[in-house]
């Protein structure tokens, strides 16, 4: 079955740090991937998508079909990073979205 | 543009009763999704609707989950005889026809006593 795996569900780092949020996939297909985050009491809003290749708030991910892998990056944390974040995969390339179980990243001063 | 709304943004139930979840998507957006969180879990895909037309419903549970999304009004997800285990947050995503990303509500947080 199609899977998303996100390993780490809280993950802490100082500010200033790099920060990586792993995401591994299982599609035999080429994926399109996602991810989404979630700050405090707010909604659950697209922070970028492979296909993109955009760097959104200072984020970058890069598509590993060797490995299966799209990790989330950022050089130097801030501390408005701090929020869910969840990878997500259409399922077998149809609309619905498969997620990881999100990664809650909490960047201590 | 508001968004994807969603109503109630929490829902408190007795076992038993129903509960009606409410979806009206992003203006322009004529596909609807709803998502379930369940404690501690990612989000898992429920169902997948257009107007009148219900084109992917794989992740409904068999059993008292139904959902539409009429001509006109917004889509309801609704669960009758709620249980204890019904209890999660229930999230509505919309979008263009056949086109990512969706965009999602707030979510409705539902409780059942």
């Amino acid at each position: 079955a199609q899977r998303v795996t996100q390993p780490e569900k809280l993950l802490s780092v100082f500010k200033g740090a790099p920060v990586e949020l792993k995401c591994n996939y299982s599609y035999s297909g080429s994926p399109e991937l996602f991810w989404y985050v979630q700050y405090s009491r707010q909604r659950l809003q697209l922070l970028l998508r492979h296909i993109s290749r955009e760097s959104i708030k200072g984020f970058t991910a890069d598509l590993n079909k060797g490995e299966t892998s799209f990790h989330l990056k950022k050089p130097f944390a801030q501390e408005e990073d701090s929020a869910m974040y969840y990878c997500a995969l259409p399922h077998e390339g149809a609309q619905k979205l498969v997620f990881g179980q999100g990664t809650r990243l909490t960047i201590n001063p | 543009n508001a968004g994807v709304m969603q109503n109630p943004r929490h829902l408190v139930r007795r076992r038993g009763q129903e509960a009606r979840l409410r979806c009206s998507p992003m203006k322009g957006h004529s596909h609807v999704y709803w998502y379930r969180q369940l404690p501690e879990e990612g989000l898992k895909f429920m169902v997948y609707l257009q107007k009148e037309n219900i084109i992917d419903e794989s992740g409904m549970p068999k059993e008292r989950f139904s959902a539409e999304f009429p001509k006109e009004g917004p889509s309801i997800l609704r669960i009758q005889q709620v249980v204890r285990g019904d209890s999660a947050a229930y999230f509505c995503a919309s979008s263009p026809p056949a086109e990512q990303p969706q965009h999602f509500g707030d979510g409705t947080r539902l409780s059942i006593l």
